[in-house]
């Protein structure tokens, strides 16, 4: 069965550096997103992707944060300058459209030291 | 933000026995609502939706009913199996399969041998 892949599964970077998450959501997909889960506490929205721009985004989603889907098949989320509490578990999905299942990745977990 | 509320954090029940998992939501703008499972260092994987049109959604031993007066949702599984053992996520979104999902915190189902 097709799957959404994320890469790496464990990233540890140190505060203020970039990271670049990485994601191939499955091939006939069209609408993409990135959840994200602090150790603890519940799963959430930061944003959603469609037609090569942001449909929505969540408060957390600030300036920080940007994705992009830089060719056919991959799905970024970049973190400028990486603050402690942005550790967490990060999740891409992605669905085919209307009332098909949202699939999940299995995550990459963020460290910032 | 309690907009969706999984109140029991953990349920054990017996293999073969039924498994009762509830969910409360406060928002009463949402209209769509999913339950997922998930395993540890794996994303959460898509059980059974029901829109907010209807009151009972069935998919083989997975029945979710929902009870819009009390905004209440439940899954049953039937018979329960080791293999069910996970924890439980209720989500809930506004305006159709929109995937921007609120998730509960998780309800861990331990189920027996």
């Amino acid at each position: 069965e097709p799957e959404v892949t994320q890469t790496p599964s464990h990233q540890v970077t140190q505060m203020g550096q970039e990271v670049i998450l990485r994601c191939v959501p499955i091939s006939n997909h069209l609408y993409f997103y990135w959840y994200r889960q602090i150790l603890g506490q519940k799963v959430e929205f930061l944003v959603s992707f469609y037609n090569n721009e942001i449909s929505e985004k969540s408060e957390i989603f600030d300036d920080q944060f940007s994705v992009e889907r830089p060719d056919g098949s991959n799905f970024t989320l970049k973190i400028r300058s990486t603050k402690l509490e942005d550790s967490a578990m990060y999740f891409c999905a992605s669905y085919q459209g209307y009332n098909s299942p949202l699939h999940f990745g299995n995550g990459t977990r963020l460290t910032v030291t | 933000d309690q907009q969706v509320k999984q109140n029991s954090p953990s349920l054990s029940v017996q293999e073969g026995r039924i498994s009762i998992l509830n969910c409360d939501y406060t928002n009463s703008m949402f209209d769509y609502f999913l339950w997922y499972k998930k395993y540890p260092a794996e994303g959460p994987t898509f059980l059974i939706s029901i829109s907010s049109i209807k009151d009972k959604n069935e998919d083989g031993r997975f029945t979710v009913f929902l009870n819009k007066s009390a905004k209440h949702l439940s899954l049953h599984i039937v018979p329960s199996q080791p293999g069910d053992s996970a924890v439980y996520f209720c989500a809930a979104s506004e305006g159709g399969s929109n995937y921007k999902l609120t998730f509960g915190k998780g309800t861990l189902l331990t189920v027996n041998p």
